[in-house]
């Protein structure tokens, strides 16, 4: 699976949008772009996932570049809650479906 | 619907002392992994089952974990005997393959709130 690169922490301000930035410059055609979120010591939690398009949920949006190397979640309106580190992983699902978790970007929302 | 569950929430056992984990995925999901997180390191895959085959245990680390999901259903994790780099957060994940077209596939894994050993 490709390997990804994130900044290691962000602050953002509650209610405005938090765009965290992913690099995945070595990503093929066929892996899938997913985020986690781990908030404090619970187990992560999935968020979203894309392939080549732009795709938005309830809790986000994930904007891919059009050639795919890198990547944006972006939380439209940033709470307290949404204090986590966020991952940024890529992974194919072909054969081995387990998830390669770096260092992520701890995410802090600031009253 | 209930989520992944995990049992117990904290362990603490003696160093060469043996503990079990247990995992419930969510009904209906074939697979199911394990993962770590040890003091100051990277959540890290230990395996993953298809129902109730190892489809990949490549993140093992060693013979002293042995991990069985016997009728495909919930999971064990078993640590014999416990050494002191064997503490951390141990966690499950479940999901449902969804398969598309070709060689392309995704799945989203569910992770329970995990299970914090201390080995002492």
């Amino acid at each position: 699976d490709a390997k990804t690169t994130q900044p290691p922490s962000m602050d953002c301000a509650e209610g405005r949008a938090a765009n965290l930035p992913c690099n995945h410059s070595t990503i093929s055609g066929n892996e899938y772009v997913y985020w986690y979120r781990q908030i404090h010591s619970q187990g992560p939690q999935y968020i979203i996932h894309g392939l080549k398009n732009n795709e938005t949920n309830e809790m986000a949006s994930l904007i891919i570049t059009e050639d795919r190397k890198s990547s944006t979640l972006i939380l439209p309106h940033a709470t307290l809650r949404d204090t986590a580190v966020y991952y940024c992983i890529v992974n194919s699902g072909a054969g081995s479906y387990q998830l390669t978790f770096g260092k992520g970007t701890k995410l802090s929302v600031i009253p | 619907e209930a989520g992944v569950t995990q049992f117990p929430s904290h362990s603490v056992i003696e160093k060469g002392q043996t503990v079990t984990l247990r995992c419930d995925p969510i009904s209906g999901h074939d697979n199911l992994y394990w993962y770590r997180r040890v003091m100051g390191k990277e959540i890290k895959f230990l395996l993953h089952f298809v129902k109730e085959s190892k489809q990949d245990e490549s993140g093992m680390p060693n013979n002293r974990f042995l991990a069985e999901r016997t009728g495909g259903t919930y999971s064990t994790l078993k640590v014999q005997p416990a050494e002191l780099e064997d503490s951390g957060v141990y966690f499950c994940a479940s999901s449902q393959l969804t398969r598309l077209a070709g060689s392309s596939s995704y799945n989203e894994q569910f992770f329970g709130p995990g299970t914090r050993l201390t080995v002492l």
